[in-house]
């Protein structure tokens, strides 16, 4: 079943750890997004993808990194963690193309991370 | 500047009444319109969208949603809530910026069904 899949679902880390948030979707869409939401918060697009190689900064200032090695699999790391990155990370995929304008994001479950 | 507004942070209704939880937005050109429901510790679901054509558009879960240009407003509706519909409820538009299109969301209305 085409889907689009987040691990782990829930992280608790200490200060300086690294940390990797995986993304991965079976739906062959192009372009890819990491948003970061607190607890039943407003969403705030802090990376996206067009495509393979393709990776650029959102709207909101992150210290996280992402790279986009296959289609597929886009996930975000941080270096060194803080408390300041406890949150909520949703990961979210759409086809590019014609009509890309119209085209729904799917999201995954979510990562939930703490850090102590 | 673009932006999508939901002036409720929060709708309470009770179960077998009629719903209508608001959303305006401000985006230049013919923005595409969405509403996505979020429960608890899961990612956004697609509701339904607005692209073209018919004002009210007919969505998951007996939603619908009913886009009017002049007000610049896509209000998400149901006849009948259910309390299983308790929610986070997110407008977005998708527009057409430096030859890319880019989803604006708003601030989201949590939706609370009474039995």
């Amino acid at each position: 079943e085409a889907d689009i899949y987040q691990t782990p679902r829930y992280l608790v880390i200490g200060t300086g750890k690294k940390i990797t948030l995986e993304c991965s979707q079976t739906m062959g869409h192009d372009k890819m997004y990491w948003y970061q939401q607190d607890p039943g918060m407003e969403l705030h697009l802090i990376h996206y993808s067009y495509g393979v190689n393709s990776t650029e900064k959102g709207d909101l200032s992150s210290e996280s990194t992402v790279s986009r090695i296959r289609t597929e699999h886009f996930p975000l790391t941080l270096e060194s963690a803080r408390p300041s990155h406890t949150s909520q990370y949703l990961c979210a995929s759409s086809a590019l193309g014609q009509g890309a304008g119209a085209n729904v994001l799917t999201f995954g479950a979510g990562s939930r991370l703490t850090v102590l | 500047a673009q932006s999508v507004a939901q002036p409720e942070d929060q709708v309470n209704v009770a179960e077998g009444n009629p719903l209508t939880v608001k959303c305006t937005y401000s985006v230049s050109g013919n923005p595409y319109l969405f509403w996505y429901v979020q429960y608890p510790n899961r990612g956004l679901q697609f509701l339904l969208k607005y692209i073209t054509g018919d004002n009210l558009v007919k969505g998951s879960y007996g939603f619908e949603a009913e886009f009017n240009k002049s007000q610049t407003s896509f209000h998400l509706k149901k006849p009948s809530a259910l309390v299983s519909d308790s929610a986070l409820y997110f407008c977005a538009v998708s527009h057409l910026t430096s030859g890319t299109y880019k989803y604006i969301f708003g601030t989201g209305t949590r939706l609370k069904v009474l039995a």
